[in-house]
């Protein structure tokens, strides 16, 4: 089965503490994305990536890191310098039509991460 | 600069009712537009979306949606509600380089 997964579903953080979230796809898409969605807010993009080994910040990048080495994988960082981590984190993907703008992303089922 | 407007944070409709969730969106290039839906604690499901091959767009679920240029809407609709349709619903319009720009979302409830 085809799919993106994300884990944990739950993850606890304590201050201070760098917390990483997990994003795997077998689609063989190319872009990755993570958002963060908080109640009232819509999706806010935090980083994307649309090749391995290159990534570019979204609208809320302060706070959080990544990485992409493998084409499959594309892990989100919260790192303690982000105040406000409380939220549900979804990791997406999309299939490579470049530049059209046309991609479906495809959503993962998502972590909710909570402050101790 | 793309934005997405969508009226309306709550929508409660009657079972067997006409849904109606309203999307009115900005953009300086020809859009394509999304309507996702998410059920609780999940990720987001795509229901339809325009690619400009043809303004009404037909999804999954009984869904639809029609791209009306001069109003620059997008409204989704379901001529008739059923309880497994509660859940929120995001709107969203594509950039060229395939960044998503999310509406706020509209929760529906539907009432037995």
């Amino acid at each position: 089965d085809g799919g993106i997964t994300q884990s944990p579903k739950y993850l606890f953080r304590k201050e201070g503490q760098n917390v990483t979230l997990s994003c795997e796809q077998n689609l063989n898409h190319d872009a990755m994305y993570w958002y963060r969605q908080d109640p009232g807010q819509g999706l806010r993009l935090i980083y994307y990536s649309q090749i391995v080994n290159d990534f570019q910040k979204g609208d809320i990048a302060e706070g959080y890191s990544v990485s992409r080495e493998k084409k499959e994988s594309f892990p989100l960082t919260v790192t303690s310098a982000q105040k406000n981590p409380t939220a549900f984190y979804l990791c997406a993907s999309s299939p490579p039509v470049a530049g059209s703008g046309q991609e479906t992303q495809y959503f993962g089922p998502g972590t909710r991460l909570l402050v101790l | 600069a793309q934005s997405v407007t969508q009226l309306g944070s709550h929508v409660s409709v009657s079972e067997g009712a006409l849904v109606l969730l309203r999307c009115n969106y900005s953009s300086s290039v020809p859009p394509y537009l999304f309507w996702y839906v998410q059920y609780p604690n999940q990720g987001l499901q795509l229901l339809l979306k325009y690619t400009s091959a043809a303004t009404l767009v037909k999804g999954i679920n009984g869904f639809e949606a029609e791209f009306k240029k001069s109003e620059t809407s997008f409204h989704l609709t379901k001529p008739s509600a059923h309880m497994s349709d509660a859940a929120e619903y995001f709107c969203a319009v594509s950039s060229n380089t395939g960044k998503l720009i999310f509406g706020q979302g509209t929760t529906l409830q539907v009432k037995p």
